[in-house]
């Protein structure tokens, strides 16, 4: 069954650095996501990502998140200045149409020293 | 704006117990999609079910049954004859649609934690 493949599965990164979240989407899909997940807590929507563009964000997703799909097959999520409450687990997740539902990939857990 | 609210923090049962995770939505849209996702202790987001806002008809899959009902605005989880090992945290979700297949994003409950004793 194909998959959304995160990597890396857990990153550790100082505060004031930037971090790259990597995401590969499964194939044939057209629709691409970015969830957090702070630690016990419930899962929070970022972005979605459709046509090479931004198609709606949260008012988590500010100036310091971008997203970018920089070939065919990557999808990115990068902070530019993380902070300790950036820490989370953040979800990436792929959709050929809402009709046939949302693959989660298993996730990257971010933590912010 | 769309909300989805699980009331049950946390639930705890003894195997073999039928247990009912309740999910409450509000959304202003007609067409939209409700979701249960389970999250083991691992972390990963496993998908349970999705069901359309034109379609009533309650679900059945093994133990796992689904009862929405657009009048209460409610999407419940059934679990029949717990095991152990349906111990998770257990999300509802919902989404709106919008024209071309896409959707917004999922709007997720806080979770029910289940907890099935042995």
């Amino acid at each position: 069954e194909p998959e959304v493949t995160q990597t890396p599965s857990h990153q550790v990164t100082q505060m004031g650095q930037e971090v790259i979240l990597r995401c590969v989407p499964i194939s044939n899909h057209l629709y691409f996501y970015w969830y957090r997940q702070i630690l016990g807590q419930k899962v929070e929507f970022l972005v979605s990502f459709y046509n090479n563009e931004i198609s709606e964000k949260s008012e988590i997703f500010d100036d310091q998140f971008s997203v970018e799909r920089p070939d065919g097959s990557n999808f990115t999520l990068k902070i530019r200045s993380t902070k300790l409450e950036d820490s989370a687990m953040y979800f990436c997740a792929s959709s050929p149409s809402v009709i046939y539902g949302y693959t989660f990939g298993s996730g990257t857990r971010l933590t912010v020293v | 704006a769309q909300k989805v609210t699980q009331a049950q923090t946390e639930i705890s049962v003894v195997e073999k117990e039928d247990v009912t995770l309740d999910c409450v939505y509000e959304t202003r849209d007609t067409t939209y999609y409700l979701f249960w996702y389970k999250q083991p202790p691992s972390g990963e987001l496993v998908f349970l079910i999705r069901r359309n806002s034109f379609d009533e008809q309650n679900e059945i899959s093994g133990r796992y049954s689904w009862n929405f009902q657009k009048s209460t605005s409610s999407f419940n989880f059934t679990i029949t004859a717990s095991q152990v090992v349906d111990s998770a945290v257990y999300f509802c979700a919902l989404s709106e649609a919008y024209s071309g297949g896409g959707a917004d994003g999922l709007t997720f409950g806080k979770g029910t934690h289940l907890i099935i004793q042995p």
